[in-house]
C-alpha cells in the first residue's frame, strides 16, 4: 500500500541556517505529495503541494521538488527563522478518487526547532 | 481564519463512557474527514464522507461510528471508550475530488481515566 517516510523525528537548527526535511515515498500510481505543518496547539494546514507538472511550489521561504525518479518530495528553505519551529508533515494522496477519496497519508512527522 | 469548527476542544471521560464530538465547516466543501492523531502524533485517516455518505472506512474498532446529517456536518461518536482512545481527534473538509488540500479543524483532544 500507500506510504511516506520521514527519517527525521527533530531536527533542531540555528536561526539563518538551511532548512532540509526529508520525505520519500511509495505509491503504486503517481501520487500527489503535499507538506502540512502544524504549530503548538493549531490545526495542521497545507503548506506546500506538488504539482502535476515540473514546477516547484514554494510558500513562505519554504519549496520542494518531486522527483519521480527517487520518489521523493524533500522540504527546504534557505534560511531559518524562530518562527518556523513546528511539526511538519509529508502526505501523499491517491489520484484515484475512485479507490481513496483524498484520503491523505501521513509521514509520522518531523518537529523542527529553530534556536536563536 | 477558521473554517472548521469542533467542539468540544477538550473532554476526559472515564473507560467505559459514550462520548461524541461535533464538526462543522463554512467551506461549502463536499467531504469531510475524521483524523486520529496519537500521543506520538501520528496522524491517521478514520473515515472520510462526500455528501453524507461514507466512501472511506478504515480499520477502526466497531466502538467508533461516524454521523452525517448534511455534508457540512461530520460527528463522531464512541460508543464505550477505551485507554488507547486518548488522543487528539481532527476533523477536516476539502472539496470533491483527488489532489485537492485538506482544511483542518484544531481538534478535540480526548482523556480516557
Amino acid at each position: 500500500g500507500d506510504s511516506v517516510t520521514q527519517t527525521e523525528g527533530l531536527v533542531t537548527l540555528t536561526e539563518g541556517l538551511p532548512v532540509m526535511l526529508n520525505c520519500t515515498y511509495q505509491s503504486t500510481y503517481s501520487p500527489f505529495l503535499f507538506w502540512y505543518v502544524q504549530h503548538l496547539n493549531e490545526a495542521p494546514k497545507l503548506l506546500l503541494k506538488s504539482f502535476t507538472d515540473n514546477k516547484r511550489p514554494e510558500h513562505q521561504g519554504f519549496h520542494a521538488t518531486l522527483h519521480k525518479s527517487s520518489s521523493s518530495f524533500h522540504l527546504q528553505k534557505s534560511s531559518a527563522q524562530l518562527s518556523d519551529s513546528a511539526l511538519y508533515y509529508c502526505a501523499l494522496s491517491d489520484r484515484d478518487y475512485g479507490s481513496s477519496g483524498n484520503k491523505l497519508i501521513f509521514g509520522i512527522g518531523t518537529l523542527l526547532s529553530v534556536k536563536p | 481564519e477558521t473554517a472548521v469548527f469542533q467542539t468540544p476542544n477538550y473532554h476526559v471521560t472515564q473507560v467505559g463512557n459514550e462520548v461524541s464530538f461535533n464538526c462543522k465547516q463554512t467551506l461549502g466543501h463536499d467531504t469531510m474527514y475524521w483524523y486520529k492523531q496519537d500521543s506520538k502524533k501520528l496522524l491517521k485517516i478514520m473515515f472520510s464522507y462526500n455528501n453524507k455518505q461514507l466512501i472511506v472506512n478504515e480499520t477502526v474498532p466497531r466502538r467508533f461510528s461516524p454521523q452525517s446529517s448534511d455534508k457540512a456536518h461530520l460527528n463522531l461518536r464512541i460508543k464505550s471508550v477505551e485507554p488507547e482512545d486518548s488522543a487528539v481527534y481532527l476533523c477536516a473538509s476539502s472539496p470533491t475530488g483527488s489532489g485537492n488540500t485538506l482544511y483542518f479543524g484544531e481538534g478535540s483532544r480526548l482523556i480516557v481515566v
